[in-house]
C-alpha cells in the first residue's frame, strides 16, 4: 500500500475558472499513478495512467504532470465546467494494480455556475 | 461494449439472508476486483482475483467470498447478510499492468435490514 496526499480535500471554483489540485505520493517502489474522476451517484471513470517521469497527458479540458523523482503529480482543469464537479483520485500503483489498488479520498471539486 | 456489468443494481436483504452479487466483464481482461464504498470512506478492496483461477484477500473481506467463474464472471457472496454490510458494492477489472486503469461497473446498492 503506498501512502497518498491529495490537496485541497475539497474545492469550489467558480463556472469558466481554471484550477488545480497536487498529489503526494512515495517516490520509491513507483510503478505507475493512476487518475480517477468519481461523479456522485455514479462509478470511478479512469482519466490517466502515467509511467514516465516527466510525463504529461491530456484529456480533453484535463491534464495531468507527473513527478516521479520528487513524488508529485498536478491535476489541471482548464475552464472548468459543472460537468467537472467530480471526486478527483489520485492512486499510487506499485506494481500493475493485479494486486488491488488503494484508493483514497481524493480531492473533491464542485464548479459553481 | 459493454465493459463491466454489475447485477443486481439495488437488493434489500434481511440480516441472515444470502445472496451473490453478479460481475462479468467483455474487455478480455485478467484481473477483476471487488470493493465497497462506505459514506466517509475511500473504495475498500475486499477481494481480488488476479487471473483466472486465483482469488486473494483484499482489506476487507470478512463476511464475503468470491469465486472466478472464468475469465470473464467474477461473483461476490454474502452467505450471512449483516447490517453492517449494507453499503455500494463495485466490481471493477483490468488488462494485466493496470496500463488502461481499473474499468468499474456501474454499483450494486445494497441494504440489509
Amino acid at each position: 500500500i503506498l501512502n497518498v496526499e491529495q490537496s485541497p480535500q475539497s474545492l469550489h471554483v467558480q463556472e469558466g475558472d481554471s484550477t488545480n489540485f497536487t498529489c503526494s505520493f512515495p517516490s520509491s517502489n513507483f510503478y505507475a499513478l493512476h487518475w480517477y474522476r468519481w461523479e456522485t451517484a455514479k462509478s470511478p471513470e479512469a482519466l490517466f495512467v502515467m509511467t514516465l517521469n516527466g510525463d504529461e497527458k491530456k484529456k480533453g479540458r484535463i491534464s495531468a504532470t507527473l513527478n516521479t523523482k520528487e513524488g508529485y503529480s498536478y491535476l489541471y482543469i482548464k475552464g472548468s465546467q459543472p460537468e467537472d464537479s467530480a471526486t478527483y483520485l489520485c492512486v499510487p500503483d506499485s506494481g500493475g494494480g493485479a494486486d488491488g489498488l488503494t484508493f483514497g479520498k481524493g480531492t473533491h471539486l464542485i464548479i459553481q455556475p | 461494449n459493454a465493459g463491466v456489468t454489475q447485477t443486481p443494481k439495488f437488493q434489500v436483504l434481511k440480516t441472515g439472508q444470502s445472496m451473490t452479487l453478479q460481475c462479468a466483464q467483455d474487455m478480455n481482461h485478467n484481473s477483476m476486483y471487488w470493493y465497497r464504498q462506505d459514506p466517509g470512506m475511500g473504495l475498500r478492496l475486499i477481494y481480488y482475483s488476479a487471473s483466472e483461477g486465483t482469488t486473494d484477500k483484499g482489506e476487507v473481506p470478512n463476511g464475503y467470498n468470491v469465486s472466478r467463474l472464468n475469465k470473464r464472471e467474477f461473483s461476490l457472496r454474502l452467505e450471512s447478510a449483516a447490517p453492517s454490510q449494507t453499503s455500494v458494492y463495485f466490481c471493477a477489472s483490468s488488462e494485466t499492468g493496470a496500463t488502461g486503469g481499473y474499468t468499474f461497473g456501474s454499483g450494486t446498492r445494497l441494504t440489509v435490514v
